[in-house]
């Protein structure tokens, strides 16, 4: 079964510091991979994808993603944290079955930027 | 481009009374779905339909939920009676035809069953 862990429920980051969110993920066969954002009361905005290629990723509003088959993990990061990155984040994976396009998803992170 | 479109923002109803949620995906795009979002969690698919076809409904508890897209355009969820586990935020999401890779969801819909 294809699924994804968010080990961390929150991250503290100081504005201005590097930030990390962790994702890591089990499927079988090659994984399509997704990073979105929820702002309160808003619905989830797409950051970036990995589908194949290169193995870093850049997205919306500075952010970069890497993808490490060995490690299973698809890490989501930014150099230089902003408060106005504090927000929910959702790591996914595609479902490959069928023409479902169903995304799994993680039970999110909360980002926290601190001034 | 107008987004994806959702209504009514907010709904707070009884236990075992009825409550219908209403998408209208992006202009032009074949595949519509339906996520349910408990707090604390990450979304859930609850069913995908491509055009006016379920595609996907693995996940939709039919006993109470249904979902229809009559004309291929826009969709219409509804929860007949409802539980106080099904409080939770509905999420849309509409994608171009062959592109279920990319997603466009809408505000959602948050419902609060007392």
């Amino acid at each position: 079964a294809q699924s994804v862990a968010q080990p961390e429920d929150q991250v503290n980051v100081a504005e201005g510091n590097p930030l990390t969110v962790k994702c890591t993920y089990s499927v079988s066969g090659n994984p399509y991979l997704f990073w979105y954002v929820q702002y309160p009361n808003r619905g989830l905005q797409f950051l970036l994808k990995y589908i194949t290629g290169d193995n870093l990723v850049k997205g919306s509003y500075g952010f970069e993603a890497e993808f490490n088959k060995s490690q299973t993990s698809f890490h989501l990061k930014k150099p230089s944290a902003l408060v106005s990155d504090s927000a929910l984040y959702f790591c996914a994976v595609r479902a490959l079955s069928g023409n479902t396009g169903k995304l799994i998803f993680g039970q999110g992170t909360t980002l926290q930027v601190k001034p | 481009e107008a987004g994806v479109a959702q209504s009514p923002r907010y709904k707070i109803i009884e236990k075992r009374q009825s409550v219908a949620f209403w998408c209208n995906p992006i202009s032009g795009h074949a595949t519509l779905y339906w996520y349910q979002q408990i707090l604390g969690q990450g979304p859930k698919l609850l069913i995908q339909f491509q055009n006016n076809g379920v595609v996907d409904d693995s996940q939709l508890p039919k006993d109470r939920f249904s979902a229809e897209r009559l004309k291929g355009v826009d969709s219409t969820l509804k929860i007949q009676p409802a539980k106080l586990e099904d409080s939770a935020v509905y999420l849309c999401a509409s994608s171009p035809w062959g592109r279920t890779d990319t997603q466009y969801f809408g505000p959602g819909t948050r419902l609060t069953v007392l």
